[in-house]
């Protein structure tokens, strides 16, 4: 099976900018989950999707918000970037439903950074 | 609220050391806990889980086992390669139903030297 797909690897914007990414899942995966990685801050939750429904938010501003479509794949936006929103963010797939282990598959990453 | 705590790095070690990175957590209830391992310019590889106390995950060499009693799931390998260098990240699952949120430590550099 192919792994999680994100694109584009890399972008670079200018504050004020909004963006978008994508996140193409694991076949057969229903749940999408969203990671902003840094430095400082190591890696956060942003949100993850299940039958394109969002069923769980981390503590990030209105600006982040996300979608997933009824093939599974994501998208994130960001609006009205700022500095610190430079990072990686990461997209993770799993099989979702009842199931209790829930482990996660992650794709490359997305390296978003803004000037 | 729920954490997951490791031990600081870097940690650098000779090839054919034995390779302990320590992770505790807190939590109500038993959620599952995960190694993943990033490389240089790549995301995460799933490394190991474990599901319930007791349990023992293991892969490619590197073993953790759930233990409830000291809320802990230490990474083990008996003998690294320069390969293993890399950042290693211990997770738990939030809560213990049905979440794709993963709660992560902070990260463990490894460096191996031949």
């Amino acid at each position: 099976k192919a792994g999680v797909t994100q694109t584009p690897r890399y972008l670079i914007k200018t504050r004020g900018q909004q963006v978008t990414l994508s996140c193409s899942p694991i076949s057969g995966h229903r749940s999408v989950s969203w990671y902003q990685q840094t430095p400082g801050q190591g890696l956060q939750f942003l949100f993850e999707y299940f039958s394109e429904t969002q069923r769980n938010k981390g503590n990030f501003p209105g600006r982040f918000s996300g979608r997933q479509f009824s093939n599974s794949r994501s998208e994130m936006n960001v609006s009205t970037l700022e500095l610190g929103d430079s990072a990686l963010y990461l997209c993770a797939s799993s099989i979702g439903g009842t199931t209790s282990s829930y482990e996660q598959y992650f794709g490359p990453g997305t390296r978003l950074t803004v000037t | 609220g729920d954490s997951v705590t490791q031990m600081e790095g870097p940690v650098t070690l000779s090839e054919e050391a034995f390779l302990t990175i320590n992770c505790t957590y807190t939590a109500t209830g038993y959620p599952s806990l995960f190694w993943y391992v990033q490389y240089p310019g790549e995301g995460l590889q799933l490394l190991l889980k474990a599901t319930k106390a007791d349990d023992k995950g293991s892969n490619k060499g590197f073993e953790a086992t759930y233990r409830k009693e000291t809320t802990s799931f230490h990474l083990e390998k008996g003998s690294v390669q320069v390969s293993d260098s890399a950042v290693y990240f211990c997770a738990r699952q939030e809560g213990s139903g049905n979440t794709g949120k993963l709660i992560f430590g902070q990260g463990t550099t490894l460096q191996v030297k031949p």
